[in-house]
């Protein structure tokens, strides 16, 4: 079955510091992987998007890592801002396929 | 820039009432989405359109129908709602071919039914 976990499900950080967001997966055959951004009350909005051969990917602060071989994949968020409090959702897409598998999401919470 | 809307932000609804919810995409997509949102679930595929006229099962169909007569308004229906179908809404659209995978999202509807 195909399957996207994330960890950790929320996290709280300060204003001005790092965080890593990971994604597992199991999906086969793997076409891309996205991180998507959800503001609250809001639809998630695409930040990055990798396929198989990528390794790294950077969107402003916001940098994925794609590793194939162990289906992992982390999104660092340098120098965090209170704007990036919001749900961060793992999205994995089956090749030759329109169907997404999506993750639970990681709440993030910058504080001041 | 992709734009997906949908109707409503908000609905209050009574249980058993029929409930649309709509959703219209600009960028003469071929595949239209319609998803639930619940905490501790994440998205939950309901059906999908790959074509006018045409619909597919996702993976939560139970209670729900859906239409799209126009390539660019895809309609969520619930015949009659119940409690259990209070969640958040989400439409999305994406093309086909090569591009096929990448779908954008509309703002959401959230939806309670009392």
């Amino acid at each position: 079955k195909n399957q996207v976990e994330q960890s950790p499900q929320s996290l709280i950080i300060l204003e001005g510091k790092n965080c890593t967001l990971q994604c597992n997966y199991t999906v086969s055959p793997f076409s891309n992987l996205r991180w998507y951004k959800q503001d609250t009350g809001r639809g998630p909005v695409s930040l990055t998007i990798m396929t198989f051969s990528e390794n790294t990917k950077s969107n402003g602060r916001y940098t994925a890592t794609l590793d194939a071989d162990t289906k992992q994949s982390s999104l660092h968020i340098t120098a965090s801002q209170l704007s990036d409090s919001a749900s961060y959702i793992c999205v994995v897409s089956v090749n030759a396929g329109n169907m997404l598998t999506f993750g639970g999401g990681t709440r993030l919470m910058v504080k001041p | 820039d992709v734009k997906v809307t949908q109707s409503s932000r908000y609905l209050v609804k009574r249980t058993g009432e029929k409930v649309f919810l709509e959703c219209v995409q600009d960028m003469d997509h071929e595949n239209m989405f319609w998803y639930r949102q619940d905490p501790g679930l994440g998205l939950r595929l309901i059906y999908f359109s790959y074509d006018v006229k045409m619909k597919e099962k996702g993976d939560i169909p139970e209670g729900y129908s859906v239409s799209r007569e126009k390539k660019e308004r895809f309609s969520l229906i619930l015949e009659s709602a119940s409690t259990n179908q209070t969640s958040m809404y989400l439409c999305a659209s994406g093309p086909s071919g090569r591009a096929r995978g990448t779908q954008y999202f509309g703002p959401g509807t959230r939806l309670l039914v009392l």
